[in-house]
């Protein structure tokens, strides 16, 4: 099955641009997503991309995908404090079932 | 209101006892899944619905029974809690994008 992994921890000034990475097992992953998930609440889905696009920007997030590497990224310009969450994220595998990666903790400073 | 829903939020029970998280959406999407949430895990697949009766076992689905007798309802018992099984649960739905529930909380004591 799908094995989606992502780095624990990032931290960032605020105003500088954060880059979450994720990397993927399945390369039959049809949509590739990412979610925000702020303190005590559920998953909120930012953004995806289709398997078949390299890019997609969306305001202030860039979603890059490198297929050849199974590498997935999301920029985040700008950074400001409402933006410290954990971000999740996930690729579409059998049955329609999202695996989700353990989330990275985006930290923004001051 | 539209959405998916879980209730309860919170919940405390004691090892043993049979324990039920509702979740119910009104979009009438096909598919509906049960999460749980633990450090270092992120979240982990426990049962999943592709359409009303029609449940299949996800990742972790031991200690856990579904049903979906109702398109809109996907209720997730526990049927004798253990402390393992202490976790933040999460219910999603999906047609094409997924969406979340707020979460139930539960601990097992």
């Amino acid at each position: 099955g799908e094995d989606v992994e992502q780095s624990l921890f990032l931290s960032v000034r605020e105003g500088d641009s954060s880059v979450i990475n994720c990397t993927y097992t399945d390369s039959s992953s049809t949509y590739l997503y990412w979610y925000k998930q702020e303190p005590g609440a559920g998953l909120q889905l930012l953004t995806y991309i289709f398997s078949n696009m390299d890019m997609k920007q969306d305001q202030r997030l860039t979603v890059l995908l490198n297929k050849k590497d199974k590498h997935l990224s999301l920029r985040i310009a700008d950074t400001q404090t409402g933006d410290s969450a954990i971000y999740f994220c996930a690729g579409t595998g059998t049955a329609s079932k999202l695996t989700f990666g353990t989330g990275t903790r985006l930290q923004v400073t001051l | 209101d539209a959405g998916i829903t879980q209730s309860p939020r919170y919940k405390i029970t004691e090892t043993g006892r049979q324990v039920t998280l509702m979740c119910h959406q009104t979009w009438s999407h096909s598919y509906m899944f049960w999460y749980r949430q633990d450090l270092g895990h992120g979240l982990r697949l426990i049962y999943y619905s592709a359409a009303a009766d029609i449940t299949d076992k996800g990742e972790v689905p031991d200690g856990y029974v579904v049903s979906r007798s109702k398109t809109e309802n996907f209720p997730l018992t526990l049927e004798s809690a253990t402390r393992s099984q202490t976790s933040v649960y999460f219910c999603a739905s999906r047609s094409g994008e997924q969406y979340f529930g707020p979460g139930t909380r539960l601990t097992v004591t």
